[in-house]
């Protein structure tokens, strides 16, 4: 079944130590892929997003994502979080063939907690 | 202008209630969203809106109604609302395939 996954629903880390949050996904063609960040009762604001080329996608915030076909991940990475960060995290997608309409499907987001 | 901008950010209505939410972007974005955001879980999708015609409902019951009057505006119009219905509702819009949110009507059945 197509679907975007993100294996860990709670992630607890320490102020300035580094981050991964994983995302896979399942589609016969490479979608294209998001990462947004919610706040608590916010809307989600777009991190960066990989459609094609360079592997290594740069956003905002001192994020970066790799895009893996291999593994059909799309992983966000952060080399030192800061407690401003915490919040909940979404991989998403446009499946291929989506047409002028842009229907993004969300994973079932990784809520951040960052320790002082 | 790269905001979309959502009104009310609070709402509280009774079951027998008819309200409406409304949604704007003065970014000249021709597809418009909305999703409901239920507690600790994802947005999914409810409307879609291109060149403001409806072109995706996600089986969304008929007491959700939504209205495109421009390509400024999006409304969603509430009537008969479940109190499983309460939820945070999130309006969007995209160029190409980059979305941009509003920040939510928090929405609350009673």
């Amino acid at each position: 079944a197509q679907s975007v996954t993100q294996p860990d629903i709670h992630i607890t880390v320490s102020e300035g130590a580094s981050l991964e949050l994983r995302c896979n996904y399942s589609y016969g063609a490479t979608p294209y892929l998001f990462w947004y960040v919610q706040s608590p009762g916010q809307g989600l604001q777009l991190l960066l997003k990989y459609f094609s080329g360079d592997t290594l996608v740069q956003g905002i915030k001192g994020f970066e994502a790799e895009f893996k076909r291999s593994q059909s991940s799309f992983n966000l990475r952060k080399p030192s979080v800061h407690w401003s960060d915490a919040a909940e995290y979404f991989c998403a997608v446009v499946p291929p063939g989506g047409g002028a309409t842009n229907k993004l499907i969300f994973g079932t987001g990784t809520l951040l907690a960052v320790q002082p | 202008d790269t905001e979309v901008t959502q009104t009310p950010k609070h709402l509280v209505m009774g079951m027998t209630n008819k309200k409406s939410l409304k949604c704007e972007q003065h970014m000249g974005h021709r597809a418009m969203y909305w999703y409901k955001q239920k507690a600790k879980k994802p947005p999914e999708l409810m409307f879609v809106y291109s060149y403001e015609k409806l072109s995706i409902n996600e089986s969304v019951p008929s007491r959700f109604s939504p209205e495109c009057p421009n390509s400024s505006l999006l409304n969603l119009h509430l009537h008969a609302l479940q109190p499983e219905d309460s939820a945070l509702y999130l309006c969007a819009s995209s160029q190409f395939e980059k979305l941009f949110f509003g920040s939510g009507t928090q929405l609350s059945v009673l």
